[in-house]
């Protein structure tokens, strides 16, 4: 356990609903990412915050995804109208400035 | 090793032996570098990390070359044990990004009794 919670960690959906990850990091940590995985590739950036303020974004996070961390602690990932090819694992990580990035165990994410 | 499409480059050692897993990298103004394992239904794992003043790190029974010549990174485990079997991945990171990284395909190590 690497103090990075996520939930919910397996979220099964029909195509055309939404779903919201939440991402809970290491408290004192000010940065926070997500990132996603599909099966046999690296993860692959979407968006980073430094506190409350979302300061990079992925071309690959498309208008259909939406971030935030209000309070410079926890952060959502919300998904509208899911599409089958935003079927993947979402991960989420933190770290305290320039220091080690810690992963949390990530949210599955399965489009029917 | 790289990965062509889906396919995972794999590795399988002996227990007991010394593994290597490659890495190359795109970026020449990439400046700092890291290895995670991630094993099966988990997020990555930091390993060991690197940066690009040093062409040698060592930690507890891995160690990390780097070769900014060539654009290439390694991971050397020693004596390799059944709970190293998992996926290995090279990150690499971006000067002026916003500190976030880019990471590689990844190896499937594979450790036989």
């Amino acid at each position: 356990d690497t103090g990075v919670s996520q939930n919910p960690r397996h979220k099964i959906t029909k195509r055309g609903q939404n779903v919201t990850f939440r991402c809970d990091p290491i408290s004192e940590h000010n940065r926070l990412y997500w990132y996603r995985q599909t099966l046999g590739q690296g993860p692959e950036f979407l968006t980073y915050f430094q506190n409350e303020a979302q300061l990079e974004k992925s071309r690959l996070l498309s208008d259909r995804f939406s971030a935030e961390r209000p309070k410079g602690s926890f952060s959502t990932l919300e998904i509208q109208r899911t599409e089958q090819g935003d079927s993947a694992m979402y991960l989420c990580a933190s770290r305290m400035g320039a220091g080690e990035l810690f992963f949390g165990e990530g949210s599955r994410l399965t489009v029917l | 090793g790289e990965s062509v499409g889906l396919h995972l480059p794999t590795l399988s050692v002996q227990e007991g032996d010394n593994s290597i897993i490659n890495c190359a990298y795109s970026n020449s103004a990439s400046d700092y570098f890291i290895w995670y394992k991630q094993e099966s239904g988990k997020g990555p794992q930091f390993i060991i990390d690197i940066r690009s003043n040093m062409d040698k790190r060592q930690g507890q029974r891995v160690t990390v070359l780097l070769n900014k010549t060539v654009k290439h990174l390694s991971l050397q485990i020693a004596a390799t044990q059944p709970g190293d079997s998992a996926v290995y991945f090279c990150a690499e990171l971006l000067s002026g990004s916003a500190r976030q990284l880019t990471f590689g395909s990844g190896t499937q190590l594979t450790v036989l009794p």
